[in-house]
């Protein structure tokens, strides 16, 4: 089964900043990689999809890329609305998602 | 507007069964694959099931294959989640997904206890 691994477990940012993380795949995944948002007590939002590609309706401020087999998430400027917990997932083989990065405002 | 509305959920025993179901609208329900994903308490997202467009081909997780059983009725835009022989380990928030390549719908979720 593929692994994701994701990090950092969690981070604290200041407004403006800009906030990395990253999803480590166990093997070749090709752009079968999605990011999520999930804010407290609701369901997790699409970010990004096949690795590159901005979901509908999301904030420019989001970018992900990969170099081989390691995925990034970008926000380039932190806002307070961005708070949450984000989770990558693999759609290479079946479905894994990361264990979850929670994002808050220092 | 895409709406996914879960129900079904509550508290079983162990060991027993349980039925979910998930209600969608605003979209062509036949044309997708369809999912579920559960959340135990505090813990990361799980994918649990995904099912074919016309239900021919249903996918499990090693946890839920065997115990779990994912079906649709296109006619009625409904899915379900038909769960035996359930363990405390299901406890969880279990969502209805629409896959379209991505999981790029979700709906409110619909909590499940196994407790005695």
């Amino acid at each position: 089964d593929i692994q994701m691994t994701q990090s950092p477990a969690s981070l604290s940012a200041s407004l403006e900043e800009i906030v990395t993380i990253t999803c480590q795949a166990s093997q070749d995944i090709g752009n079968w990689l999605a990011w999520y948002q999930q804010k407290p007590g609701k369901s997790p939002q699409l970010l990004i999809h096949s690795a590159t590609s901005l979901a509908d309706g999301i904030p420019s401020r989001f970018s992900g890329s990969r170099s081989g087999t390691q995925y990034s998430l970008k926000i380039s400027r932190l806002q307070v609305e961005d708070t949450g917990i984000y989770y990558c997932l693999q759609r290479y083989s079946k479905n894994t998602f990361g264990a979850g990065t929670k994002l808050e405002l220092k | 507007e895409v709406q996914l509305v879960e129900s079904g959920g509550g508290l079983v025993q162990p060991g027993r069964s349980l039925k979910l179901s998930c209600a969608a609208s605003g979209f062509t329900f036949s044309n997708y694959y369809m999912a579920w994903v559960r959340q135990a308490p505090k813990k990361g997202l799980e994918w649990v099931a995904t099912i074919s467009t016309s239900g021919s081909r249903t996918y499990y997780p090693d946890s839920v294959k065997g115990r779990f059983t994912i079906s649709r009725d296109n006619a009625k835009s409904s899915l379900y989640l038909q769960m035996n022989s359930l363990k405390s380990e299901d406890t969880a928030t279990y969502y209805c997904a629409r896959d379209n390549n991505y999981f790029d719908y979700w709906g409110q979720g619909v909590m499940v206890t196994v407790s005695s």
